[in-house]
């Protein structure tokens, strides 16, 4: 009973491929995340949706494109694909304000997704 | 903008002995406090957290974090560490709401047998 889940957990691709990424959580959560973690492992935030809506956009280019096709999902699309791109990208999710069950605001992560672009 | 700042990149403790990571924040209002750890290959698993009240915050795993607002700090600690605690850590700061996670850098945990 995985929390939050991503497929693929490896992705190895050539330059200038357009590659998804999906997550799904089973937490009732109505906010979802995208984080990037490079090379020197630094996690920096990339887009979050709340109830599929988006709120947060952070300088990323617009190859990047998220989409959230009900709540419980938030995929990552990347249009083509630069070795920059090389990195592990996590999914988040969170519930705002609480509730019974999770504690505020805590965001819960995926095992994340390795992306190697050649 | 909120920042957060681990200043130790490395630090090696042997098993047994007493740890403490630490980490400091800059933000404008009382922030949300978070530390979670990542272990070789893995997501990130959370540690602890602290929204409000009580400043000395218990985790999984037998840690534990203060909150000290005159110094902007929320340092880990654990009384006696475990080869298996080998693992990178984070601290992170959030405002809620649908807000995304600052985090620092990361702290590089090696234990010495």
């Amino acid at each position: 009973d995985t929390a939050v889940s991503q497929t693929p957990k490896y992705l190895v691709t050539q330059m200038g491929n357009d590659k998804s990424i999906k997550c799904e959580q089973n937490l009732g959560h109505d906010t979802m995340y995208w984080y990037k973690q490079d090379s020197k492992k630094f996690l920096k935030i990339m887009f979050s949706y709340n109830n599929k809506e988006l709120i947060i956009n952070e300088t990323v280019p617009n190859r990047f494109s998220p989409k959230s096709p009900d709540k419980a999902h938030l995929n990552l699309h990347i249009n083509s694909l630069e070795l920059g791109d090389s990195a592990v990208y996590f999914c988040a999710s969170s519930q705002p304000g609480g509730g019974s069950v999770f504690p505020t605001d805590t965001q819960y992560f995926g095992p994340g997704t390795r992306l190697t672009v050649l | 903008a909120q920042s957060v700042t681990q200043p130790d990149i490395h630090i090696t403790v042997s098993e047994g002995a007493s740890l403490e990571l630490r980490c400091n924040y800059s933000y404008g209002a009382t922030p949300y406090l978070f530390w979670y750890v990542q272990s070789p290959g893995q997501g990130l698993q959370l540690l602890l957290k602290y929204f409000s009240g009580d400043t000395l915050v218990q985790g999984i795993k037998g840690f534990e974090a203060e909150f000290k607002r005159s110094q902007s700090s929320f340092n880990l600690r654990k009384p006696s560490v475990h080869w298996s605690d080998a693992a990178e850590y984070f601290c992170a700061v959030g405002a809620g709401g649908a807000d995304g996670l600052t985090f620092g850098k990361g702290t590089h945990l090696i234990i010495q047998p």
